[in-house]
């Protein structure tokens, strides 16, 4: 009963380095979406995936892209990663709405210094 | 511009009394609310929800009020147990079929219930 799974748990980048987070659901849900969290800021909607193979800018897609080849999957990248990038990021999926329960991984630690 | 606002950071309540957390939103559009719950280095965990039709939702020790006309709703724990210490975020969302369950999140309210 796996949920949302995200990988790496943790990473620690240099500035201008790239990489990728990857989340997984087995839950069959159409929609898929990633945050993230600071402090003081609550968590905010960056891309989001309404099915497989589209994508759609949230409130804080700069920085960042993303992509759903397969249902169950949705990455999260970074071309060149700043310090401002240095955050919580939580990937989530979710039933079509009406429903508007959102499921969340563990989250994702990642440092750029 | 924070359209979802818990502006109490923490709140410290003892066990076995009521605890109140609170949330204030500023879109009008916005017509399913819904509380989510965090422990350190885990996901944020579904509470309790409510749909802008009614004015309270009950689930065990859990209510959540809305009051539209203030743009205002409440969480309610009723009694606390040290195991409800945690971060409570207020969430919101649009009309479904153009919101595509996109949530817009508090900044979170650190809830510590002292035995």
């Amino acid at each position: 009963n796996a949920g949302v799974t995200q990988t790496p748990k943790f990473r620690v980048l240099k500035t201008g380095q790239s990489m990728t987070l990857l989340c997984a659901q087995d839950m069959n849900h159409e929609y898929m979406y990633w945050y993230r969290q600071d402090p003081g800021m609550g968590l905010r909607l960056i891309h989001y995936s309404v099915g497989e193979g589209t994508t759609a800018k949230g409130e804080v897609p700069d920085g960042y892209n993303v992509s759903r080849l397969k249902k169950q999957n949705f990455l999260l990248g970074l071309e060149s990663a700043a310090p401002s990038q240095t955050s919580v990021y939580f990937c989530a999926s979710s039933r079509r709405p009406p429903f508007g329960e959102l499921f969340f991984g563990e989250g994702s630690r990642l440092t750029v210094l | 511009d924070q359209q979802v606002k818990q502006n109490s950071p923490s709140l410290s309540v003892q066990e076995g009394r009521i605890s109140i957390l609170n949330c204030d939103y500023t879109n009008s559009m916005f017509d399913y609310f819904l509380w989510y719950k965090k422990y350190p280095a885990e996901g944020p965990t579904f509470l309790i929800s409510i749909s802008s039709i009614k004015d309270k939702n009950e689930d065990g020790r859990f209510t959540v009020f809305l009051n539209k006309s203030a743009k205002h709703l409440s969480l309610h724990i009723v009694p606390s147990q040290p195991g409800d210490s945690a971060v409570y975020f207020c969430a919101a969302s649009g009309a479904g079929g153009t919101s595509y369950g996109k949530l817009t999140f508090g900044q979170g309210t650190i809830l510590t219930v002292h035995p």
